[in-house]
């Protein structure tokens, strides 16, 4: 069975620091990777995906995510940060061809301070 | 257009008691999931629906819990004699079948519904 790692728990940044939040699977297969956010009081919602193509993924709100088959990492990036993307964000994985629901990880709280 | 939506929003049980959880999918998605998210768990998968085909059930945590989709487009979710463990906010996602590749793209999720076994 699949799983996802995501190493850090807890993020505080000041706004316009850099952001990376790691993001590790385990399967040998062909998978899907996604980026989930949700801020307070809302659901969660997709922030960027990827399929298959360049591994470099664009998202919304100024977000990125590099997909490295070699390290089997998905982590996301985004070069400034904002008070407004104080979050909770979560990697998850599809694996094809074993099932079509997402695994995810434990979730990284980011906190960013005006 | 409108997306998913779950009811309710919040409930309160006590433990024993028998609860049905409700998900509309977003219209023409064939696909519906049931995830469960829970303080020590974290986001895990229940249960899903493709289309006419059986529901992947390899989620479910005991046989107290059970769904249905009924026409291919409403969900229920039941837990059948709640335990305080069974207190989380249950999210329901739906996705549409990319008709080229087969495969299925992103899920949209649902608000949830948070229970709480007393």
């Amino acid at each position: 069975a699949q799983s996802v790692s995501q190493h850090n728990h807890h993020v505080i940044l000041s706004e316009a620091a850099s952001l990376e939040l790691g993001c590790n699977y385990s399967y040998g297969g062909t998978v899907n990777l996604f980026w989930y956010v949700q801020y307070p009081g809302q659901h969660l919602q997709l922030l960027l995906k990827y399929f298959s193509g360049d591994p470099l993924v664009k998202g919304i709100k100024g977000f990125e995510a590099e997909f490295i088959k070699s390290k089997f990492s998905f982590n996301l990036r985004k070069p400034s940060v904002q008070w407004s993307d104080t979050a909770e964000y979560f990697c998850a994985v599809n694996a094809i061809n074993a099932g079509n629901m997402l695994t995810f990880g434990g979730g990284t709280r980011l906190m960013v301070k005006p | 257009g409108a997306g998913v939506s779950q009811s309710p929003s919040n409930k309160v049980t006590e433990k024993g008691k028998d609860v049905e959880l409700r998900c509309d999918p977003i219209s023409g998605h064939t696909a519906l999931y049931w995830y469960r998210q829970s303080l020590g768990q974290g986001l895990e998968f229940l249960i899903y629906f493709q289309g006419n085909s059986a529901p992947d059930k390899s989620g479910l945590p005991s046989d107290r819990f059970s769904a249905e989709r009924t026409g291919g487009s409403v969900s229920t979710l039941t837990i059948q004699r709640t335990q305080q463990e069974d207190s989380a906010v249950y999210l329901c996602a739906s996705s549409l079948r990319d008709s080229l590749l087969g495969s299925y793209n992103e899920q949209f999720f649902g608000p949830g519904t948070r229970l709480t076994v007393l």
